[in-house]
């Protein structure tokens, strides 16, 4: 089965500043990837996913992600933090069984 | 088009109490899963019901289970309550994720605090 791990459970960075936001697969075969983020008292929210073809994901809110199948790796980016993005951030993969397996989750936090 | 909800939003009840928690697809959507989050074992995967019927469940005790009607519309039941029960219950809906370029989306959740 799929396992997702999240590395910084916590993340600060400035208004402004670039955010990443890792997360890595276990599998041999290339799965369906998953970002949701999450605020306080909420559901998850879809930001992007990755299914097959092009591995630059765009997502809402001007997040995007790259599969990289050599690494596998699905890492989270936004060129610029602002302070309605601090949240929670899953990272999530399809099992066989229609499940979603999440990471531990990484909660971003934006300094003014 | 109207998201997915659950009812109640917050619910407190005791040990050994049961509780049913319930969910409302979005319209369309076939398939209801059920997934547990707390602080220490972050969200797990319960079940999985499709038109009426369960296709899979995660690695949770049978006092643990779930229904889902005809409207697609879901309940989830919680027998003889547990301190360790407290979470948060999310609720999410896709057309079939069978179909794995489907898209699960998530109701807000119920919060359930056993005292």
């Amino acid at each position: 089965a799929q396992s997702v791990t999240q590395l910084g459970s916590h993340v600060s960075v400035s208004e402004g500043a670039l955010v990443l936001l890792r997360c890595n697969y276990s599998s041999s075969v290339p799965p369906y990837l998953f970002w949701y983020v999450q605020y306080p008292n909420q559901g998850l929210q879809l930001l992007l996913k990755y299914t097959t073809g092009a591995t630059l994901v765009k997502g809402i809110n001007g997040f995007e992600a790259e599969f990289k199948k050599s690494e596998t790796s699905f890492h989270l980016t936004k060129p610029s933090a602002h302070m309605s993005d601090a949240a929670e951030y899953f990272c999530a993969a399809y099992n066989a069984g229609n499940m979603l397996t999440f990471g531990g989750g990484t909660r971003l936090m934006v300094k003014p | 088009k109207a998201g997915v909800t659950q009812t109640p939003r917050y619910l407190i009840k005791t040990r050994g109490q049961q509780v049913t928690l319930s969910c409302s697809p979005i319209s369309g959507h076939r398939s209801v899963s059920w997934y547990q989050q707390t602080p220490g074992q972050g969200l797990q995967f319960l079940f999985e019901y499709f038109s009426e019927t369960q296709r899979n469940k995660g690695n949770f005790p049978g006092r643990f289970s779930g229904r889902q009607f005809s409207n697609s519309r879901s309940e989830m039941n919680v027998s003889t309550l547990e301190l360790g029960d407290s979470a948060l219950y999310l609720c999410a809906s896709s057309l079939d994720p069978a179909v794995l370029t489907d898209t699960q989306y998530f109701g807000p959740g119920t919060r359930l605090t056993v005292l």
